[in-house]
């Protein structure tokens, strides 16, 4: 069964980056139908989609984030991470890691989820 | 940037029939998605490709579309459905988009 784990500081301080971990287990993050990322959701708020990787650590990124937005790939562990730069207190959310697998033509789902990591951006 | 829309909120007695709507300009031309988020959880996949349902996912949950609208459609509501649901679509940029959200109460 495929799980994804996200892992990192619960507490990040204004200006600083924020980084985060996701580890993979039952299933090989290089499988070649699949696209892993970020999607981040604050307190009592709606889902916002941050980032994409593919396993050759190809990318792509919301364009309300990309400036301070970088996703990347490590085959060997398994894992993906995400490091968001700049932080304030807007960043606070909890964050989930995601798979997106494609379905067919231009139908790309989001079909597994961490259970999520709540960073809060606070001096 | 892109908006999807939704209801804020919808409540449905048990066995009704619950509707949640989602509009967006795109959405005739983008697939969309449908996501349950309880309390403290993670969303998971109720709908896909507009009307498909993935593996594990009851009858009860079924999607359409018309025009700059879609619908998510819940049959037989039961009070395990009550939940905030999320409409997710692509905009020209290939950026995926969430709707605004709707909690559907069940009285």
């Amino acid at each position: 069964q495929l799980q994804l784990r996200e892992s990192g500081p619960r507490l990040v301080k204004p200006s600083e980056t924020l980084s985060l971990t996701c580890t993979v287990s039952g299933a090989s993050i290089s499988n070649n139908n699949f696209y892993w990322g970020w999607i981040r959701q604050p307190p009592g708020k709606g889902l916002e989609w941050i980032g994409n990787i593919y396993y050759t650590g190809d990318t792509y990124y919301n364009p309300s984030l990309k400036s301070r937005v970088t996703i990347s790939v490590d085959t060997s562990k398994n894992q993906f991470s995400l490091k968001l730069s700049s932080v304030t207190a807007a960043d606070t959310a909890v964050y989930y890691c995601t798979r997106r697998a494609g379905c067919g033509g231009d139908c790309y789902r989001f079909d597994y989820w961490g259970q999520g990591t709540l960073v809060t951006v606070s001096s | 940037s892109y908006e999807l829309t939704q209801p804020p909120s919808v409540s449905v007695s048990p066995g009704q029939t619950a509707r949640i709507t989602c509009s967006g300009d795109a959405l005739p031309k983008q697939y969309v998605y449908w996501y349950q988020q309880k309390p403290g959880q993670a969303p998971v996949l109720v709908i896909y490709k507009d009307s498909e349902r993935p593996s594990g996912i009851p009858e009860r949950f079924s999607g359409s579309s018309s025009g700059t609208t879609v619908t998510l459609t819940i049959s037989g509501v039961q009070a395990e459905d009550e939940a905030e649901y999320y409409c997710q679509s692509t905009d020209s940029s290939d950026t995926y988009v969430f709707g605004t959200g709707t909690k559907v109460t069940v009285l």
